[in-house]
Parts: C-alpha cells; structure tokens; sequence
C-alpha cells in the first residue's frame, strides 16, 4: 500500500482564490483526520470522518474551510476563499477500528502534507 | 478542554548526552498519551504509546498522573535523533475518540 497520498504536494495561490487539497486514505481505513500545522499553533485537527461521515468539525477555522468525503477512498478540503493566514502544511491521516471499536494507533498513518502558500 | 503543552520549541544536545523532551497534559479523566515524530522531509509517525510502556529506539516516556506529564527521556542522544518532537493526547472515552489533540512540538537537534 503506498500509504496515504495527498495531492498536490505544494500549492501557491493568491489571495481570493479557491484551494483544493485532496486525500486519499488508505484502503479499508474508516476514519480520516484533516490536520493543519503551522509554526505558530503546532498541529491542530480541522475535522474528521467516520465512515465518510464528518464526525467533529469543530477545528474548522471559519465557514471559508469545508471538508467532504464522497465516498471512503477519497476526501477533499477547500478553502474559498484563500487568506495568507491560511499559509500552512495540511496533513491527511487515516487509521481503522477494524469494525472493533477500538482504533488501531499504530496503523493511524499520516501523509505527506501539501504546502500551502497564499500571497 | 483538553490541551497539551510542550514549553521547549527548541532543544540542542550533544551527541552521547541525556535528552528530555517535556510534556504536560490537562485532562480530566484517563487519557491515553503518544510521542510522534517527523524526521526531515519524512511523514508524522508514531513513536511510542503511554499504555504499552515500550521502549523504541531507545526513547522511554512514563506518564505521571500526579504531575499530568509525559516527558521522552533517551539516555544517550544520537545525531539520528534529530527531528521534530510532537506529543499528544487522545481521548478513549469521549465522543471524539480518535482525535488527537497536539503540542506544538519540540525541535531536537544532536550535535556531534
């Protein structure tokens, strides 16, 4: 498994504009985790979902960020529109429960993040 | 609310010396407590887990409930060790289990 793929890696943009930032966890995992990190606050979790249900979005900044998940091999999380202040690296991470309830630590995998830049 | 709290942002050490990575926690129940860590231009990962008292690469952390700390402890520090340090906290028993809440990370750099 090539782990979770986050796409794109780096993304420049001008301030206004719409970002998209795409996820995909790895196959058979049931909970995905947005996580946004930045030299200020560390890492701080946006949102997440349980079998492509959103579970807690209480991280979410502000109505300019969503976060969907269409279906369980895919999710996406847009910011319209962009602010500077927005600048950071977002993190995807799935893990499962293995239909146990219990979630399994060591297979809560992270991605490699996209940079985000808005000037 | 729960929130964890890592004072240092930057740690520096010799090569061979004690390294302690603190960590204080505000919780209020039995939360489970990890360290992960990110190596340059490497992904977030797991180092270790409060509950399975384990011991990886080298790394300890005891969990002292009186004094609400998780501090990693490694006797022997190695340039390898370099990276950056986050510890976290999840909840077993609330409603958002499997979210982690943060620190803000400690960057360890081992001199030669």
């Amino acid at each position: 498994d090539a782990g979770v793929i986050q796409s794109p890696r780096h993304e420049v943009t001008e301030m206004g504009q719409e970002v998209t930032l795409r996820c995909k966890p790895i196959s058979g995992h049931d909970y995905l985790f947005w996580y946004r990190q930045t030299m200020m606050r560390g890492l701080e979790l946006l949102i997440y979902f349980n079998n492509n249900v959103p579970i807690d979005d209480s991280g979410m900044p502000e109505d300019r960020f969503s976060a969907k998940m269409p279906n369980a091999s895919f999710s996406t999380l847009k910011i319209q529109p962009s602010e500077p202040r927005d600048s950071a690296v977002y993190f995807c991470a799935s893990s499962s429960t293995g239909g146990q309830g219990v979630i399994n630590w060591y297979g809560y995998t992270f991605g490699s993040g996209t940079r985000l830049t808005v000037v | 609310a729960q929130r964890v709290t890592q004072p240092e942002k930057l740690l520096s050490v010799f090569k061979g010396a004690p390294v302690e990575l603190k960590c204080n926690y505000s919780y209020s129940g039995s939360p489970e407590l990890f360290w992960y860590v990110q190596y340059s231009r490497q992904r977030l990962q797991l180092l270790l887990r409060h509950i399975s008292r384990e011991s990886i690469k080298g790394f300890t952390a005891d969990l002292n409930k009186g004094e609400t700390s998780f501090h990693l402890k490694k006797p022997f520090a190695q340039e390898e060790d370099s990276a950056m340090y986050y510890c976290a906290l999840s909840d077993p028993g609330g409603t958002s289990y499997g979210k982690l809440t943060f620190g803000q990370g400690t960057i360890l750099t081992v001199h030669p």
